[in-house]
């Protein structure tokens, strides 16, 4: 079973729907990342958590760490958005940089 | 400032080759993490560096792998004697000095995406 859970696995939208994604996680933490990855392309860090919420223009990314839950929220998502979004949290026995991802959520974003 | 720059960017290797992957930090970073993503699979982290040490090489197989992040130039990834199995996209971060992923977000690379043919 993987550590990190993210769902859905695939996420279909129309252009201006909020879209959330969510991340659940079965070790302490000490820290928890978004990422996006583009086609074909390299990695962007989105937020990193480690209590409460963090907003960057239309993206909102939240986290309990009671219930060990995450969420990334999207408000009047844009195709540009199209992306696969990854979870990934670094447990807090390990080395920092050592991160367990999840698989991801592949967003599409239709015009 | 540059990002944290990868090269090759696509590398084709015949099995039994070796591959060699390079990764320069974001100017005044020192930590460099490697992570590799099989196709159709998520990351996976493999091993993390500082300057001429490795600090946690749990990801790392134990066989045919190496890394390496000398006091002068990129960090290297090495493969020897490749096979199918090894093709993958490989992506490499970095982080500064003095702090780490405690107070930081993640810097990565581009990614080299190596197939073994």
């Amino acid at each position: 079973k993987n550590e990190v859970e993210q769902s859905p696995q695939n996420l279909t939208a129309q252009e201006g729907e909020f879209i959330t994604i969510n991340c659940s996680y079965s070790v302490g933490i000490s820290a928890l990342h978004w990422l996006q990855q583009h086609p074909g392309g390299g990695i962007v860090s989105l937020f990193m958590l480690s209590s409460g919420k963090k907003k960057h223009g239309r993206l909102i990314a939240t986290i309990n760490i009671q219930e060990k839950h995450s969420s990334l929220h999207i408000t009047a998502s844009h195709p540009r958005d199209s992306a696969v979004y990854i979870c990934a949290v670094r447990w807090q026995l390990g080395s920092q940089g050592n991160l367990i991802f999840g698989k991801g959520t592949k967003l599409s974003v239709k015009p | 400032n540059a990002g944290v720059m990868q090269n090759p960017r696509h590398l084709v290797r015949r099995r039994g080759q070796e591959a060699r992957l390079r990764c320069s930090p974001m100017k005044g970073h020192s930590h460099v993490y490697w992570y590799r993503q099989l196709p159709e699979e998520g990351l996976k982290f493999m091993v993390y560096l500082q300057k001429e040490n490795i600090i946690d090489e749990s990801g790392m197989p134990k066989e045919r792998f190496s890394a390496e992040f000398p006091k002068e130039g990129p960090s290297i990834l090495r493969i020897q004697q490749v096979v199918r199995g090894d093709s993958a996209a490989y992506f490499c971060a970095s982080s500064p000095l003095n702090r780490g992923w405690k107070d930081t977000e993640a810097f990565f690379g581009q990614g080299t995406r190596l197939t073994v043919v």
